[in-house]
């Protein structure tokens, strides 16, 4: 079974610094990326994805993401953060065999920006 | 507004109770799932439901009991739960078929806690 991983769990910065969170997918095959964000009492929300083309793509709030197929990763950035930033932001993955509706996501990544 | 909403939004229960969560979604999607978030932990996928059709059971115990009467509701009934088994519980949506991207909008959420 596929599995994601994002390695920080808790990242803590300051308002204009840069940011870049890690996530890494064990699934072999062709595969449909996102990245969702969950602020503080609000629902789960589409950040950006990514299913072809460019591998590098943008998304809302001035965040993107790369996807790097040799190394099975998917980071997201964002050149300078805001302190309403401040949310839990996950990385899911869907394989486009098998069972498509089988989003997998990580276990999260709490970001806190200080003003 | 999300187009996927849950009630309750908070729900308190026993043991012994039987409660039940709704889910509806009003953006036209033919899938529907019901998701476990636990502190510190991966979303885990319980249920899925295509088309009415119940197409994925993640290894849940049978004190949750899904219920689809028509691709715009979803329902989770509650029975003799445990401790354990106090989380979030998120409702998500999608739309199926050829050359469409499987992202899922989610619902807010029910809290629940078991005493």
């Amino acid at each position: 079974a596929q599995s994601v991983s994002q390695h920080n769990h808790h990242v803590i910065l300051s308002e204009a610094a840069s940011l870049e969170l890690g996530c890494n997918y064990s699934y072999g095959g062709t595969v449909n990326l996102f990245w969702y964000v969950q602020y503080p009492g609000q629902h789960l929300q589409l950040l950006l994805k990514y299913f072809s083309g460019d591998p590098l793509v943008k998304g809302i709030k001035g965040f993107e993401a790369e996807f790097i197929k040799s190394k099975f990763s998917f980071n997201l950035r964002k050149p300078s953060v805001q302190w309403s930033d401040t949310a839990e932001y996950f990385c899911a993955v869907n394989p486009l065999s098998g069972s498509a509706r089988q989003l997998t996501f990580g276990s999260g990544t709490q970001l806190t920006v200080l003003p | 507004e999300t187009g996927v909403t849950q009630t309750p939004r908070h729900l308190v229960m026993g043991m012994t109770n039987k409660k039940s969560l709704k889910c509806e979604q009003h953006l036209g999607h033919n899938a529907m799932y019901w998701y476990k978030q636990s502190a510190k932990k991966p979303l885990e996928l319980m249920f899925v439901y295509n088309f009415k059709e119940q197409t994925e059971n993640n290894s849940v115990p049978s004190r949750f009991s899904p219920e689809c009467p028509n691709s715009s509701h979803l329902f989770l009934h509650l029975h003799t739960l445990q401790p354990e088994d106090s989380a979030l519980y998120l409702c998500a949506s999608s739309q199926e078929g050829r050359g469409k991207t499987y992202e899922q909008y989610f619902g807010p959420g029910t809290r629940l806690t078991v005493t």
